[in-house]
């Protein structure tokens, strides 16, 4: 079955650039959208981007400045690049497939990594 | 963006009995709302879609209903494994996509 995880260091110190990485077992990165989410405390919540391989991606309007997704279809990953990173942006980011299959969307989730644990702090 | 609002933040039910969670849109979403489960130290699993779809392998006394801008999740009787966090999520207009804040249901 597909099996989403996620990496990466659980500590950044503000002002730095955040980079994660998403492995995709099961599936090619080729079959569906990709989506980011993120879940803090005090946000709940709260969808960061999504992205396939043949469309480009897509950005929270609220990040869209600060943020980069992408895919390696050769090693099957998704990475994410948040940069300028303050402590609002501590939080456990999450891997997300599409339940649509590739080229096809629905925009709801059913496949979901573990988790990777971020923390802004100098 | 579409704002959903869960009420109530934390609903104390007992094994057995029925459990009725709220979620409201700022505006309407049509039918496009997926509910998810969520238990400590553990990703979102998608419960129900489409309103009132279940996804694979959730349990019948699971049900949704509701289109516009008011939706319910029913448990119709809680098992001990239901005890757990819901969201809902809208996804009718995006970017962004955005959930709700959650309601706990408790013992």
């Amino acid at each position: 079955q597909v099996q989403l995880q996620e990496s990466g260091p659980g500590l950044v110190k503000p002002s730095e650039t955040l980079s994660l990485l998403c492995k995709v077992s099961g599936a090619s990165t080729t079959s569906a959208y990709w989506n980011w989410i993120r879940q803090s405390p005090g946000k709940g919540l709260e969808w960061i981007g999504s992205i396939f391989y043949s469309a480009g991606a897509m950005y929270n309007p609220s990040l869209v400045s600060r943020v980069s997704i992408s895919l390696d279809t050769s090693t099957n990953h998704v990475s994410l690049r948040l940069t300028s990173v303050t402590a609002a942006d501590t939080a456990v980011y999450y891997c997300a497939r599409d339940s649509a299959p590739g080229p096809y969307y629905y925009y709801y989730m059913d496949v979901w990594g573990t988790g990777t644990t971020v923390t802004v702090s100098s | 963006e579409i704002v959903m609002s869960q009420s109530p933040a934390t609903l104390s039910v007992s094994p057995g009995e029925r459990a009725t969670l709220s979620c409201r849109a700022s505006q309407s979403v049509s039918s496009n709302l997926a509910w998810y489960q969520q238990k400590p130290g553990q990703p979102p699993r998608l419960l129900i879609f489409g309103a009132s779809t279940r996804a694979t392998g959730i349990p019948a006394r699971f049900s949704g209903s509701g289109s516009g801008t008011e939706f319910t999740l029913t448990i119709s009787s809680l098992q001990s494994e239901d005890f757990a966090v819901y969201y809902c999520q809208q996804y009718d207009n995006w970017p962004p996509l955005t959930f709700g804040g959650g309601t706990k249901v408790e013992i």
